[in-house]
């Protein structure tokens, strides 16, 4: 079956220091892949997302290339900020079937420091 | 403005208890879904619905009911055969199609910390 596998956290960072959260997912044909993130205490947000192989989704200074070859996804961010300190999910949504239901990693714990 | 809202935030429960969990959306979304996230996890699908009257089982459905009488609300109702309840619960909605073209992306709610004491 699908399955997302994320770098484990915690991850903590300096203020302005360089961001990657890795992901890897295993899927039949071409998922469409997205990130979302969780502040404390509440539910989550689409971060960005990717729909094809070597589609670069951006928003708020973060991006991720869909990489077919490697069937990775990795999050990045060239100087992060206290703000982002979150969890953030990657996940995977199949590209047909009746299902299509998302698949998510376990998450990775962000804590930036000022 | 439009949104998801899951009531309440915080709910306790003694066990032996069912419990119901709101959820409502003014998107217009036709499918809707409930996770469950514990600490240190990733969410794990409980059920959804992709048109009223109709529902399937997630991943752990067992102790666990839904309806949906309504396209803009589908209630959870955690029943006393969960063995563990205590957890976050997630409320997300989907717009399918509209016209021709698909759309992938969940919306979440602010999500329901359940206790059970």
């Amino acid at each position: 079956g699908d399955s997302v596998t994320q770098m484990e956290g915690p991850v903590t960072l300096s203020e302005e220091a360089f961001l990657t959260i890795n992901c890897t997912y295993t899927a039949t044909g071409y998922p469409s892949l997205f990130w979302y993130v969780q502040y404390p205490g509440e539910g989550l947000q689409l971060l960005l997302k990717a729909t094809k192989a070597d589609d670069k989704g951006s928003n708020k200074g973060f991006e991720a290339t869909y990489r077919k070859e490697t069937t990775s996804f990795h999050l990045e961010k060239g100087s992060v900020q206290v703000s982002d300190s979150a969890v953030y999910f990657c996940a995977l949504l199949p590209p047909s079937g009746s299902a299509r239901q998302l698949t998510f990693g376990s998450g990775t714990q962000l804590t930036v420091l000022p | 403005d439009g949104g998801i809202t899951q009531s309440p935030k915080y709910l306790f429960r003694k066990e032996g208890q069912n419990v119901t969990l709101s959820c409502e959306q003014n998107l217009n979304h036709d499918a809707m879904y409930w996770y469950r996230q514990d600490p240190g996890q990733g969410l794990r699908l409980i059920y959804y619905s992709q048109i009223v009257n109709d529902f399937q089982k997630g991943d752990i459905a067992e102790g666990y009911s839904v309806s949906r009488e309504k396209k803009e609300s589908f209630p959870l109702t955690v029943t006393s055969a969960q063995k563990n309840p205590t957890a976050f619960y997630l409320c997300a909605s989907r717009l399918t199609f509209s016209g021709t073209t698909l759309y992938n992306e969940q919306f979440f709610g602010p999500g329901t910390r359940l206790t059970v004491l």
